[in-house]
């Protein structure tokens, strides 16, 4: 089972924020949190990835609470590319290969 | 630079075929790992390896092997297909596995066992 818990699905206005949350209540002190989406049915895409600080790339933002016990991803400016599925993970020490992707949330970017 | 490339895209087997769904990377990565989807299951790890000659069983590894002969190759067997296999394979590989580099998602194989 997947270690995190997502809301299964959210919509945004496009040009909006798009704030997506994430509970790891089980993550452990040398795990990494991990955000990924896919598109349609292509391959997951790697958006981001933190320890303990906010994080932010040309994708995203990554919000961590001080305990890591929940994180959220930020889109400053959701565009309808934006849809997809979201999947935040834990990555185990020694690699993603231990690691099961759960559900996700569905983001819907509407017009 | 490809990525990670998988064929075929799309195959269609019938029940007790073999056949064997191609990985390959050219980023020379270490780690290489082999995921089924379903619909409302999410990614599910079926095998993975650390290194070549190295392998080792995910979450849902039966009915399914895999080899590990050199750093960019990594297929997996269906050696009786059946029905249930029916969904859609995923491979990916990363440098390292140490928690802080991102993985590579291959587009997928997507598997019909009729």
């Amino acid at each position: 089972d997947a270690k995190t818990t997502q809301p299964t699905s959210m919509d945004c206005a496009e040009g909006r924020a798009a704030n997506l949350p994430c509970n790891h209540s089980t993550i452990s002190g040398n795990e990494y949190v991990y955000w990924y989406r896919q598109i349609h049915s292509q391959g997951p895409q790697y958006i981001i990835h933190g320890l303990k600080n906010n994080e932010t790339n040309e994708m995203a933002s990554l919000i961590i609470t001080e305990d890591r016990k929940s994180s959220t991803l930020i889109l400053p400016h959701a565009t309808l590319r934006d849809t997809a599925v979201y999947y935040c993970i834990d990555s185990l020490l020694g690699g993603y290969q231990k690691v099961t992707f759960g559900i996700g949330t569905k983001l819907q970017v509407i017009p | 630079n490809a990525g990670v490339t998988q064929t075929p895209k799309f195959q269609v087997l019938k029940t007790g075929q073999s056949m064997t769904l191609q990985c390959a990377q050219d980023m020379n990565h270490e780690y290489m790992s082999w995921y089924r989807q379903d619909p409302g299951m999410g990614l599910r790890l079926i095998h993975y390896s650390v290194g070549a000659g190295i392998t080792d069983q995910g979450e849902v590894p039966n009915g399914y092997n895999v080899s590990r002969s050199t750093t960019e190759d990594f297929p997996l067997r269906l050696l009786s297909a059946a029905p249930s296999q029916t969904s859609v394979y995923f491979c990916a590989s990363s440098l390292e596995g140490r928690g802080n580099t991102e993985a590579f998602f291959g587009q997928g194989t997507r598997l019909t066992v009729v």
